[in-house]
């Protein structure tokens, strides 16, 4: 069954620094999807990703988040300026575009620390 | 306000037992309706889901969900637990729209004991 792929699976990096963290969708989906889960709470959506450009982002996904689709395959979401805070376990997700329908389907997740 | 609530935060159940695991949303518009569950490490898994048509809905592992509108719930049951059911299981809802975000509840913790 094709399924979503994220790297890396864990990553430690210092507060202030950049990351960026890597995702491969379903080959055949088309939208594209960024969420973070904090340890202990809930599963929240940062931004969805449609035809090369941000079609829905919450309150958390500021300035200091950034998404791009770099080729034909990959997915990924960019952290400047890392912050406590941002650890976090970050899902990428996708979901193949038939109108009505909404199967978002997700990857293992990266898990963020920030020390 | 959108919103999922799953009242229980825990729940312990013996293993061979029937489980059911509670989902209330507030949704503007017509929902979609979705069972994730996350076992320890790993991703999340769509046990099942409901879009339209019939109001109860069998998923993979055994699970089963039934979307009843004039409660505005979606209760996860299953007939008989096994141990490897001990996960963390998340209700979801979002917009018939493709591409729009889920809103996720805080999720239900499930336990087996022998």
């Amino acid at each position: 069954e094709p399924e979503v792929t994220q790297t890396p699976s864990h990553q430690v990096t210092q507060m202030g620094q950049e990351v960026i963290l890597r995702c491969v969708p379903i080959s055949n989906h088309l939208y594209f999807y960024w969420y973070r889960q904090i340890l202990g709470q809930k599963v929240e959506f940062l931004v969805s990703f449609y035809n090369n450009e941000i079609s829905e982002k919450s309150e958390i996904f500021d300035d200091q988040f950034s998404v791009e689709r770099p080729d034909g395959s990959n997915f990924t979401l960019k952290i400047r300026s890392t912050k406590l805070e941002d650890s976090a376990m970050y899902f990428c997700a996708s979901s193949e575009n038939r109108g009505a329908g909404n199967t978002i389907y997700f990857g293992e997740g990266s898990w963020l620390t920030v020390v | 306000a959108q919103s999922v609530t799953q009242p229980d935060i825990h729940i312990t159940v013996s293993e061979g037992a029937s489980l059911e695991l509670r989902c209330n949303y507030s949704y503007g518009a017509t929902p979609y309706l979705f069972w994730y569950v996350q076992s320890p490490g790993q991703g999340l898994q769509l046990l099942l889901k409901y879009f339209s048509g019939d109001t109860l809905v069998q998923g993979i592992k055994g699970f089963e969900a039934e979307f009843k509108r004039s409660q505005s719930s979606f209760n996860l049951r299953k007939p008989s637990v096994h141990w490897s059911d001990a996960a963390e299981y998340f209700c979801a809802v979002g917009a018939r729209q493709a591409g729009t975000a889920l809103i996720f509840g805080k999720g239900t913790t499930l336990s087996v004991s022998s």
